[in-house]
């Protein structure tokens, strides 16, 4: 069974860091990149950051850029989210998310995001 | 930034068809997937390659999209499709979602 595990989030203080984990189980963890998305209190789903499936490739939405990293092991079948920095609008449940992948009738690829955990809240508060 | 343009809300009675649009610049030449989204719940992939069907996503769902919008259909809309419905986009390496619809099926 395809499923993803979200751990790592808490209460944190303002300016502080704190690292996510996402377990998988049921599939080749190796296949497929890994997202994160995020939903603040009362707001719709921001995309956080994705890793490739080897690890090589590596992007974050920008109001993240330079304080949250995407990072991986696949020895461990885990995506990680290390966030440094943490702000009151980084309080949010966060998701990790699969990213599969689909060869179009152009023969270029596209990912979509099939897969998701359950989410665990983070709360950046003093 | 792009940005994709969803309304806030839509009603339907139950067995009435509900339509969600997305809508952002030049949205045909992309791939959009649409998420369904319960409280307290994951969100679940109903649509993706703009009108494919996962397996367990029933085929009361389809979706379109064409020129500057893509549309999300629920036929014969059910109590249980009540739920914030999601379209998401690529631009580039950044995907972007839109800002969600509430359905609600009364």
């Amino acid at each position: 069974q395809v499923q993803l595990v979200e751990s790592g989030g808490g209460v944190v203080q303002p300016g502080r860091s704190l690292k996510l984990s996402c377990s998988a189980t049921g599939f080749i963890f190796s296949d497929y990149g890994m997202n994160w998305v995020r939903q603040a209190p009362g707001k719709g789903l921001e995309w956080v950051g994705k890793i490739s499936y080897d690890g090589s490739k590596k992007n974050h939405v920008d109001s993240v850029k330079g304080r949250f990293t995407v990072s991986r092991d696949d020895s461990k079948n885990t995506v990680f989210l290390q966030m440094h920095g943490l702000r009151a609008e980084d309080t949010a449940v966060y998701y990790c998310a699969r990213d599969n992948i689909a060869v179009v009738p152009s023969g270029a690829y596209y990912y979509y995001m099939d897969v998701w955990g359950k989410g665990t809240t983070v709360t950046v508060s003093s | 930034s792009y940005e994709l343009t969803q309304p806030p809300s839509v009603s339907v009675s139950p067995g009435q068809t509900a339509t969600v649009s997305c809508s952002g610049d030049e949205l045909g030449e992309k791939f959009v997937s649409w998420f369904q989204h319960k409280p307290g719940q994951s969100p679940v992939l109903v649509i993706y390659q703009d009108y494919l069907r996962p397996s367990g996503t029933p085929q009361r769902f389809s979706a379109s999209n064409s020129g500057s919008t893509a549309t999300l259909t629920i036929s014969g809309t059910q109590s249980v499709d009540e739920a914030d419905y999601y379209c998401q986009a690529w631009d580039s390496t950044t995907a972007i979602f839109g800002g969600g619809t509430k359905l609600t099926v009364l």
